[in-house]
């Protein structure tokens, strides 16, 4: 079975440290991988995706990719408490493009 | 270039009346994705869509639930005979032929009273 594995929290973290949101995936072969962010209430939006093993930056935000290790982690530098959302994580892993979907991690940023 | 849109955004329905929803992709997307989302739970997988096409409905429940993505219009989501489970939001999301981002809709929120 396919599956994409997220601790649900809540991960706790203080204003203006790291908070590090982890994620594993059961097949050897997925290729592409996106975080998603969801606030309370609202719909999914795209933070980032990342296709190949190592890091990729975008502003506060970075993606790290391991396919050997098959997990995948978000970090958010200088964390704010407007970074107080879901983190889902979702993975394709057929050809089909579709995606599977992590329940997601709550993340609470405490000023 | 406009989002994802669906609509209505909120719908209030009896037990027992039916439900629709709609959805139009972004501009240039061909596939269409539908989830439900219950309150403090994760995004649930519905059905997949292409134009015209169900190219998976594996979340789809057996009854009462249907889905289409006519060749024009927008893709519509169909619920007969709703119950209190239903209540839940319902989200809509966009992908291009050759992309496997996904986009997502506002949400419609269904109350079955």
């Amino acid at each position: 079975q396919k599956e994409v594995e997220q601790n649900s929290g809540p991960l706790s973290v203080p204003e203006g440290a790291i908070a590090s949101l982890n994620c594993t995936y059961s097949d050897r072969v997925s290729q592409s991988f996106f975080w998603y962010r969801q606030y309370s209430g609202k719909s999914p939006e795209l933070i980032m995706s990342i296709y190949s093993n190592g890091d990729k930056e975008d502003g506060r935000f970075t993606a790290q990719l391991n396919k050997a290790s098959q997990y995948v982690s978000l970090l958010i530098r200088d964390s704010q408490p407007s970074d107080s959302a879901t983190y889902l994580c979702a993975v394709v892993m057929d050809s089909n493009y579709q995606l599977i979907w992590g329940a997601g991690t709550k993340l609470i940023i405490k000023p | 270039n406009a989002g994802v849109m669906q609509n209505p955004r909120h719908l209030v329905r009896r037990r027992g009346q039916e439900a629709r929803l709609r959805c139009s992709p972004m501009k240039g997307h061909s596939h269409v994705y539908w989830y439900r989302q219950l309150p403090e739970e994760g995004l649930k997988f519905m059905v997949y869509l292409q134009k015209e096409n169900i190219i998976d409905e594996s979340g789809m429940p057996k009854e009462r639930f249907s889905a289409e993505f006519p060749k024009e219009g927008p893709s519509i989501l169909r619920i007969q005979q709703v119950v209190r489970g239903d209540s839940a939001a319902y989200f809509c999301a966009s992908s291009p032929e050759t992309e496997e981002t996904q986009y997502f809709g506002p949400g419609t929120r269904l109350l079955v009273l």
